[in-house]
């Protein structure tokens, strides 16, 4: 089972901060995944990064998988009250489908 | 409705009672799952299930029953309830067709055991 440390544990900043959070494991990972969950929710998927050293972007959002696909971050630009939630990271890639969550970094955009 | 759906969303039982969580999903994917959400813990896999008939354990099992009888539903069953199992469920759905086992998340059911 791969185990992954999300940090930090916790953010509070104010709007129009920029901010980024950290997904780090010993393991290679075939893949890895970003979900936001807000709360009263589940998870919803934002990425899926597959490549070392791909980087993608979803309007503010930058995610980056390193290069030797043990790690990645994720930036904020700009947070807005809208990007407040907890952000996972998960990696799979088996046959049979199942996923590792990390714990998340809980994320408060202040007005 | 379309999606995957959850019921009860809340639910207060007492410790010993059984207590069953439905999930339903319409998109006739093969994967299904159930996790506990616990602060300090995360997202735990506690069942995942590959096709109708077909179950099998995640990380933290104990406690707790399966079935898939049908492909669109995929019950949780709390047999004895304790209070250690008072948390928030997630079922989620996956299939071959999604990318990189992408899942879907229902809204989550709260339990809390008294």
């Amino acid at each position: 089972t791969q185990l992954l440390e999300q940090s930090p544990q916790f953010l509070s900043i104010q709007e129009g901060e920029n901010l980024t959070v950290y997904c780090n494991s010993s393991s290679v990972f075939s893949s890895l995944q970003w979900y936001r969950q807000e709360p009263g929710e589940g998870p919803v998927l934002l990425v899926t990064v597959v490549t070392g050293g791909e980087v993608k972007k979803l309007k503010r959002l930058t995610f980056q998988f390193g290069d030797a696909r043990k790690d990645s971050s994720l930036h904020i630009t700009a947070a807005q009250p809208g990007d407040t939630g907890l952000y996972l990271c998960a990696a799979g890639g088996g046959s049979n489908y199942k996923l590792t969550f990390g714990k998340g970094t809980l994320l408060t955009v202040n007005p | 409705d379309a999606g995957i759906t959850q019921s009860p969303r809340y639910k207060i039982t007492e410790t010993g009672r059984q207590v069953t969580l439905m999930c339903h999903q319409t998109w006739s994917h093969s994967y299904m799952f159930w996790y506990r959400q616990d602060l300090g813990h995360g997202l735990r896999l506690i069942y995942y299930s590959a096709a109708a008939d077909i179950t099998d354990k995640g990380e933290v099992p104990d406690g707790y029953v399966v079935s898939r009888s049908k492909t669109e539903n995929f019950p949780l069953t709390l047999e004895s309830a304790t209070r250690s199992q008072t948390s928030v469920y997630f079922c989620a759905s996956s299939d071959f067709g999604l990318p990189l086992n992408e899942q879907f998340f229902g809204p989550g059911t709260r339990l809390t055991v008294l």
